[in-house]
């Protein structure tokens, strides 16, 4: 089944670590994204790339890096510059062919990961 | 001021009841709305969308946008325990995705 995945599903960090969340899609999306979501905030976006090689910076980018290497793998690092990190992680993809065939912004979800600093 | 404003509840319900979901916003350049459903511990899934104002009915589901009152709604009928999630509107003024703006999510819990 077509899909995205994301590892590790539960985290915890030491304040002062940095982690890289992952994130991996079969879906031959050509887009992806990286979303925060707090309690009573909604969904912020944190990165997206829209081609192997590039991406840019979403509204709450500080604190975060990324990379896009591969079509399928969009990998996020909370690093220690990141003064609150503690949130739910969500990754997406999306896909042109989807947006003309729909009409809409349709972005497919991973089941998330929950990071905790202790 | 938040550009899309969305009572997070939580909102409880008795089953077969009608359900209203509504978001409020502020950027009058939002003409693609959308609501997605997030179960409890995944992320979220498209629900429905919508283009411009107008109703959009889909089974039990409508979605209901009024751009003169920047205002949108999502109404759930005959309401199910299985529809028991958080919903969360989003919407943008282009078609691409990164321009997304979402709503804080209402969570919905629906009592046999």
């Amino acid at each position: 089944d077509g899909g995205i995945t994301q590892s590790p599903k539960y985290l915890f960090r030491k304040e002062g670590q940095n982690v890289t969340l992952s994130c991996e899609q079969n879906l031959n999306h050509d887009a992806m994204y990286w979303y925060r979501q707090d309690p009573g905030q909604g969904l912020r976006l944190i990165y997206y790339s829209q081609i192997v090689n590039d991406f840019q910076k979403g509204d709450i980018a500080e604190g975060y890096s990324v990379s896009r290497e591969k079509k399928e793998s969009f990998p996020l690092t909370v690093t220690s510059a990141q003064k609150n990190p503690t949130a739910f992680y969500l990754c997406a993809s999306s896909s042109p062919v989807l947006f003309r065939a729909a009409g809409a912004n349709v972005l497919t979800f991973g089941a998330g990961s929950r990071l905790t600093v202790l | 001021q938040k550009e899309v404003e969305q009572d997070p509840g939580p909102l409880s319900v008795p089953e077969g009841a009608i359900v209203s979901l509504n978001c409020t916003y502020s950027n009058s350049a939002f003409q693609y709305f959308m609501w997605y459903r997030q179960y409890s511990r995944k992320g979220p899934e498209l629900l429905m969308y919508t283009y411009s104002s107008g109703n959009k009915e889909d089974g039990r589901f409508t979605a209901q946008v009024d751009k003169s009152s920047k205002y949108i709604s999502l109404f759930i009928r005959d309401s199910q325990p299985s529809d028991s999630a958080t919903y969360l509107c989003a919407m943008s003024a282009t078609q691409g995705a990164q321009k997304l703006v979402f709503g804080q999510g209402t969570r919905l819990t629906i009592n046999p």
